[in-house]
């Protein structure tokens, strides 16, 4: 089936340090979304990208839409204690319903 | 707050036995999504339900159902349990129906099969 791969798995980081991750897909995507999900809680959407090669910032997080339409990719600036948590990005191949969720990148901040 | 609202927060059970977790969307979203997430692992797409009907199928195990009320609100089913099926389980709903975009998660069932 369609996958998402998702890199780094995790990531150590000194506080103020800028972070980037991204997704890679075999398929073609119609929309691509980044979540953040703190220890027991649900994901919590942070940004999401309709168009090829859109870029869209949310505070000090930016994401990108590849023009390829097979990746995206998110930038954190500046990282702060808080940042800390597992980032799922996910997409929406073209003709389908279903949501694909990558296996997340695990972020730890030090202070 | 999402608006999606799951319960039981935690349920601890034994192997064999069955357990039914439950999700109310947020108002006026009509799709209902599940997936499971075990330790260290991504979200699983189990299965979406738009105003009733099935949308769309994941990887569902056949000893797992689920169905959506005419009230929108939807339940998932997990029978003969076994060890591996301990998992956080989120139901996540959104607007709109035939594209996802934007799901909204619950704050997940901590299922325990002991």
């Amino acid at each position: 089936g369609q996958q998402l791969n998702q890199s780094p798995q995790s990531m150590f980081i000194q506080e103020g340090e800028d972070v980037s991750m991204n997704c890679t897909s075999s398929s073609i995507f119609n929309t691509w979304l980044w979540y953040k999900q703190d220890p027991g809680e649900g994901p919590v959407l942070l940004i999401a990208l309709y168009k090829a090669g859109e870029l869209t910032s949310n505070g000090r997080l930016t994401a990108q839409f590849g023009i390829t339409r097979k990746d995206s990719f998110l930038n954190i600036s500046a990282s702060i204690p808080s940042d800390v948590g597992i980032y799922f990005c996910a997409g929406q191949p073209t003709g389908g319903f279903k949501t694909i969720f990558g296996a997340g990148t695990r972020l730890f901040v030090k202070a | 707050d999402s608006g999606v609202t799951q319960t039981p927060k935690h349920l601890i059970t034994a192997t064999g036995q069955r357990v039914t977790l439950r999700c109310s969307p947020r108002s006026g979203d009509l799709s209902v999504y599940w997936y499971q997430q075990s330790l260290d692992q991504g979200l699983q797409f189990l299965i979406q339900y738009y105003n009733g009907e099935e949308r769309a199928k994941g990887n569902i195990l056949e000893r797992f159902s689920a169905q959506q009320f005419p009230d929108l609100h939807s339940e998932l089913n997990l029978s003969s349990l076994e060890l591996g099926d301990s998992a956080l389980y989120f139901c996540a709903s959104s607007p709109i129906g035939g594209n996802a975009e934007k799901l909204f998660f619950g704050s997940g069932t901590q299922l325990s099969v002991l």
